[in-house]
């Protein structure tokens, strides 16, 4: 069944460090695309970066960046020197369907992300 | 300024009393989805529209129904709502149904007595 899986309910990432966060996924269909949101304690939901399954490059947005690995499955994000402002709740989710022309949105169960002064 | 939009943005209603959630966009995006954020479960798909009179089921759409009579609206309805309805609610929009990347709404907060 198609799912997104984040094995980290929970993480601490000291400011000015670089925190990965894992997210692997289960899809059949070839074509799909891959997302990371941020979810601050005010509750909106905010889009990060996104990677399609064709795209080659591993995507970067300023701090943000999709570290791609199609064979193993996982689309995990890098946020490089950490600031206080990054403290907040970190979806995966994938897009897919395309094939079956469904066009979902799947999410994963979310990683808090707590940076530390 | 380009938005959705959701209203109410929060709402505490009884067991069985109809409710309607509203969520309008006006980037005149064709696809529309609704999902339901619940804690260690993340968010799960309720319904999505990719266009005026085409809606489909996502994961979770029992006790839940949508319309799409018009491009930017697109309604959530709860006919009979019960306590398991209690969550927060987002509304999302894209371009077209070839475009992944969405645009939320702010939220809406439902608490079902």
């Amino acid at each position: 069944a198609q799912k997104i899986t984040q094995t980290q309910p929970g993480m601490f990432v000291q400011e000015k460090e670089a925190v990965t966060l894992d997210c692997t996924y289960d899809t059949s269909d070839q074509s799909y695309g891959l997302f990371w949101y941020k979810q601050p304690s005010s509750g909106e939901m905010i889009f990060l970066i996104y990677q399609g399954s064709y795209d080659e490059q591993n995507a970067t947005e300023g701090r943000y960046s999709l570290n791609f690995q199609k064979a193993r499955k996982s689309a995990n994000l890098v946020i490089s020197a950490s600031q206080l402002g990054d403290s907040a709740m970190y979806f995966c989710a994938m897009r897919e369907g395309r094939n079956s022309g469904t066009y979902k949105y799947i999410f994963g169960t979310g990683t808090r992300l707590k940076v530390l002064a | 300024e380009a938005q959705v939009t959701q209203n109410p943005r929060y709402l505490i209603t009884v067991t069985g009393k109809k409710l309607t959630v509203t969520c309008s966009q006006n980037m005149n995006h064709e696809y529309m989805s609704w999902y339901r954020q619940d804690p260690g479960l993340g968010l799960r798909q309720i319904y999505y529209s990719m266009n005026v009179e085409v809606t489909d089921k996502g994961d979770v759409p029992e006790g839940y129904k949508v319309s799409r009579k018009e491009k930017r609206n697109f309604p959530l309805i709860l006919e009979s709502p019960s306590p398991n309805q209690t969550s927060l609610y987002f509304c999302a929009s894209s371009p077209d149904r070839f475009t992944d990347t969405q645009y939320f709404g702010p939220g809406t907060r439902l608490t079902v007595l």
